[in-house]
């Protein structure tokens, strides 16, 4: 099972948005409403931001937004501030013999 | 407010055995899928495998038969062994929470810790 496929990194000025795609197969993003993502600070653990597909949990603002479309899904922030520059990774579910599966990473740098 | 916290050597030798402990506080381990996921330096995250609280396991296919979870739910405990490491098992080692209602959604992440496979 390979890794899904992010881009390496995006940019953004404070204010605008950007998105950050996650590209699978069928048998992974495409297969299951179960995308998540993370952000992940230097020297932290990551923290989940989106959970099946589009959930936000507790605490996480509504400038976090997430979407699928076919084998692709994405992770869009609005409003980009400051401390939004981090690393971020996909999962997904895949299915009773590949479980979880995670994506390369993307840097998300605020400039 | 559940809390997880990896413990460990951070030191391991090659060809030995490393076992990691992650303990839950502030909360059961009852009726939570619990994984650990691993970071190399530099790179991205790898999905280890996953208990439930009964003892049922599942691996990432991906790696070989090395990995082995396992719970001690007396002491709201997983553990992690990896046989044979080698220096490509050195790496950021996180246990982490699923959340009750869904699939790869680890709501809940201990702080890792790091393993340096070396002689």
């Amino acid at each position: 099972q390979s890794a899904l496929t992010q881009p390496r990194s995006v940019s953004g000025s404070p204010g605008q948005s950007v998105t950050i795609s996650c590209t699978g197969t069928s048998s992974d993003v495409g297969g299951y409403n179960y995308v998540s993502w993370y952000q992940q600070h230097p020297g932290k653990a990551p923290k989940l931001m989106i959970y099946d597909v589009s959930k936000r949990p507790s605490g996480v603002p509504d400038r976090f937004s997430g979407s699928k479309s076919g084998n692709t899904a994405s992770l869009t922030i609005s409003g980009l501030q400051a401390e939004d520059e981090a690393d971020y990774y996909c999962c997904s579910y895949a299915g009773s013999y590949t479980f979880e599966v995670f994506g390369t990473g993307t840097k998300v740098t605020v400039l | 407010q559940v809390q997880v916290q990896e413990s460990g050597p951070g030191l391991v030798k090659p060809s030995e055995t490393l076992s990691l402990t992650c303990t839950v506080s502030g909360g059961s381990i009852s009726s939570y899928y619990w994984s650990w996921i691993r970071q190399p330096p530099g790179k991205g995250l790898e999905w280890i495998g996953y208990m439930y609280y009964s003892g049922s396991t599942n691996y990432n296919p991906s790696l070989k038969s090395r990995f082995t979870i396992s719970v001690d739910t007396s002491k709201n405990q997983f553990s992690l062994k990896l046989s044979s490491v080698t220096v490509a098992d050195t790496a950021v080692y996180y246990c982490a929470r699923e959340h009750s209602s869904s699939r790869g959604a680890f709501d809940i992440w201990g702080q890792g810790t790091t393993v340096t496979v070396s002689s």
